[in-house]
């Protein structure tokens, strides 16, 4: 039983240029989560997603950063224009609902470098 | 909104000590509660969780128990080994909402 998927596990991009990070869901999970990491610090909710729809993108910045679930894929989390404080590790999680009591399953992140 | 308060860490224990995180909620539902653990480089795994008030949850000698009068849900483990050290996450989640999380607490176990 493969768990969350996430590629690639390391990335570096110079400032500028766009990030495209993946995941791939638990199968049988329609749920999707994407959380930020920094440094030292706590995970930071970003987007929910279901299949084409997003739920919640309440923790996404409202510039460069966007987010996909299509019908068939993995699910995209696009960084446009990178900069220095994006440095950070992304941690895609999913679920089979969204039920209080159903918990999410992690991916090992993206650990994205900004140069 | 919702949130969890979590213990600062970082907590450092003798081997075989015991061992005990607070974490508090404020929630405008009726959340289920959950203990994850990320080691060094990974994400992060489910440790245990609780569904309603008064319940355990446990694995791998680690417990934690709802209590809804205190809005608490400490975890407690009776003897720490140093393959314990990690970061705890307390979190929740209400019906149809993401998982919100504490702030994390750095455990380390010393030989």
């Amino acid at each position: 039983n493969a768990g969350v998927m996430q590629n690639p596990r390391h990335l570096v991009r110079r400032r500028g240029q766009e990030a495209r990070l993946r995941c791939s869901p638990m199968k049988g999970h329609s749920h999707v989560y994407w959380y930020r990491q920094l440094p030292e610090e706590g995970l930071k909710f970003m987007v929910y997603l279901q299949k084409e729809n997003i739920i919640d993108e309440s923790g996404m910045p409202k510039e460069r950063f966007s987010a996909e679930f299509p019908k068939e894929g993995p699910s995209i989390l696009r960084i446009q224009q990178v900069v220095r404080g994006d440095s950070a590790a992304y941690f895609c999680a999913s679920s089979s609902s969204d039920r209080d009591n159903s918990p999410l399953h992690f991916g090992n992140g993206t650990r994205l470098t900004v140069t | 909104g919702d949130s969890v308060t979590q213990m600062e860490g970082p907590v450092t224990l003798s081997e075989e000590a015991f061992l005990t995180i607070n974490c508090t909620y404020t929630a405008t539902g009726y959340p289920s509660l959950f203990w994850y653990v990320q080691y060094p480089g990974e994400g992060l795994q489910l440790l245990l969780k609780a569904t309603k008030a008064d319940d355990k949850g446990s694995n791998k000698g680690f417990e934690a128990t709802y209590r809804k009068e205190t809005t608490s849900f400490h975890l407690e483990k009776g003897s720490v080994q140093v393959s314990d050290s990690a970061v705890y996450f307390c979190a929740l989640r209400t019906d149809g909402n993401k998982l919100v999380f504490g702030a994390g607490t750095i455990l380390r176990v010393k030989s």
